[in-house]
């Protein structure tokens, strides 16, 4: 089993729904959590951190789960310029930090 | 501008050709990887470096090396032992070390095998 796993998609989703994915991660060891978007043919960039109490940043809440070890985004009002594979990151204090990556979901917006 | 960059953007290699990609960063970051993505993939850990003159090897290390001689430099060189090197190779630096730290990517290099 990976430490870190997602459902690699695609999500086909219209434009303007609201769409939903998960993350889970077997390690209790795990102390913070990301999500980053990374586009076709470019380099992952943060999308956002997943704090404790959830978090929102526009369109975009997550949310961390420490007893079912799992972490989720939500896109409301989706665009089409939201269409890429969404990364979740993990850091373990008990391996000085490293970072363990998901595979990824893909997501695709369709008008 | 601070960041990190990687050259060459794209690379070709022959069979049995040792090759070594470059990775700078400007960001004063102690910690520094180098991944490997492959089509439809995830990231995969090749190795990472925490201070310089110490690295460790990740999860696929076998056929790569790198340096860590000076914090802002990273290189990493495909061997010829390394059976299947075409791939997207990503480096990137962070705080390192510490919680809720974001890594931080350069553009990345497309190495394939002619």
């Amino acid at each position: 089993r990976k430490e870190v796993e997602q459902d690699p998609g695609p999500f086909n989703v219209p434009e303007g729904a609201t769409v939903a994915f998960n993350c889970t991660y077997s390690n209790s060891a795990s102390q913070s959590f990301f999500w980053y978007r990374q586009d076709c043919r470019k380099e992952p960039k943060l999308l956002m951190s997943v704090y404790s109490s959830g978090n929102e940043d526009g369109r975009f809440t997550a949310q961390l789960n420490r007893a079912s070890q799992y972490i989720s985004l939500l896109i409301r009002d989706s665009k089409l310029s939201d269409s890429a594979t969404y990364l979740c990151v993990v850091n373990r204090e008990d391996s000085n930090y490293q970072l363990i990556w998901g595979a990824g979901t893909k997501l695709i917006i369709k008008p | 501008d601070g960041g990190i960059t990687q050259s060459p953007k794209y690379l070709f290699r022959k069979e049995g050709q040792n090759v070594t990609l470059s990775c700078e960063q400007n960001l004063n970051h102690d910690a520094m990887y180098w991944y490997r993505q492959d089509p439809g993939q995830g990231l995969r850990l090749i190795y990472y470096s925490q201070i310089v003159n110490d690295f460790q090897k990740g999860d696929i290390a076998e056929g790569y090396s790198v340096s860590r001689e000076k914090k802002e430099s990273f290189p990493l060189t495909v061997t010829s032992a390394q059976k299947n090197p075409t791939a997207f190779y990503l480096c990137a630096s962070s705080i390192g070390g510490r919680m809720n730290t974001e890594a931080f990517f350069g553009q990345g290099t497309r190495l394939t095998v002619v």
